[in-house]
């Protein structure tokens, strides 16, 4: 069967390595999907979205893959850096109404 | 600065008291939305504007919370006799309409703190 990525909420990686954060949504009605970054003491900020027809996304340094299948969102940053240590949160959206937001995960880069 | 402004940063209030938030929106923005964020959880949804009209509110939003966007533009998050659960960060975000990207545009956030 195909393997799904476990939600974790946290991960620790080493700088430069490559981080994959995982998120599963709820709805299958949902037709777009939003990774947002947050910082401490901050707003979210929007990282990178996939609407609901495609597969994949690449943005720079970010790729985002979904599988509607199993309802399942990742976020992919290459050579991870000691600024994208954050909280990230997948958030979901159905024609664009409002975006429900899942757990987040908490990266942490280590020099 | 044209990023969305919310209004205090921090509030300490004890139980019972009533507080009030504003948020100021992106100038060319339609939307504005309010969430509730507590520690280590995402935001969750209170409701959402467009225009002066409020389209959607949450379960979570209890009798004694009430937004208003009077003109379209700022909104008030009003809450009435809190109580400690309430402390959180509300966020507030805005966006356009009919340049629909995904994408929210989220203030700094209003913590607060019921004693």
């Amino acid at each position: 069967g195909e393997s799904v990525g476990l939600h974790l909420p946290t991960l620790s990686v080493q700088e430069g390595d490559n981080s994959i954060i995982n998120c599963a949504y709820s709805n299958s009605a949902s037709d777009y999907f939003i990774w947002y970054k947050q910082e401490s003491g901050k707003g979210p900020q929007f990282i990178i979205d996939i609407r609901s027809n495609m597969d994949k996304r690449q943005g720079q340094r970010v790729t985002v893959l979904l599988n509607k299948t199993v309802k399942h969102l990742s976020l992919q940053i290459a050579a991870t850096q000691p600024g994208d240590s954050a909280v990230y949160f997948c958030a979901e959206n159905i024609s664009a109404g409002k975006s429900t937001f899942g757990d987040g995960t908490t990266l942490t880069v280590k020099p | 600065d044209t990023g969305v402004s919310q209004d205090p940063r921090h509030k300490i209030t004890k139980r019972g008291q009533n507080v009030t938030f504003r948020c100021d929106p992106i100038s060319e923005h339609n939307r504005l939305y309010w969430y509730r964020q507590t520690l280590g959880q995402g935001p969750e949804f209170l409701t959402y504007f467009q225009n002066e009209a409020q389209l959607e509110k949450s379960r979570l939003l209890s009798d004694r919370f009430s937004a208003e966007r009077p003109k379209g533009s700022f909104s008030t998050l009003e809450i009435q006799r809190t109580e400690q659960g309430d402390s959180a960060m509300y966020l507030c975000a805005s966006s356009h309409r009919e340049v629909w990207t995904g994408e929210l545009f989220f203030g700094e956030g209003s913590r607060l703190t019921v004693l």
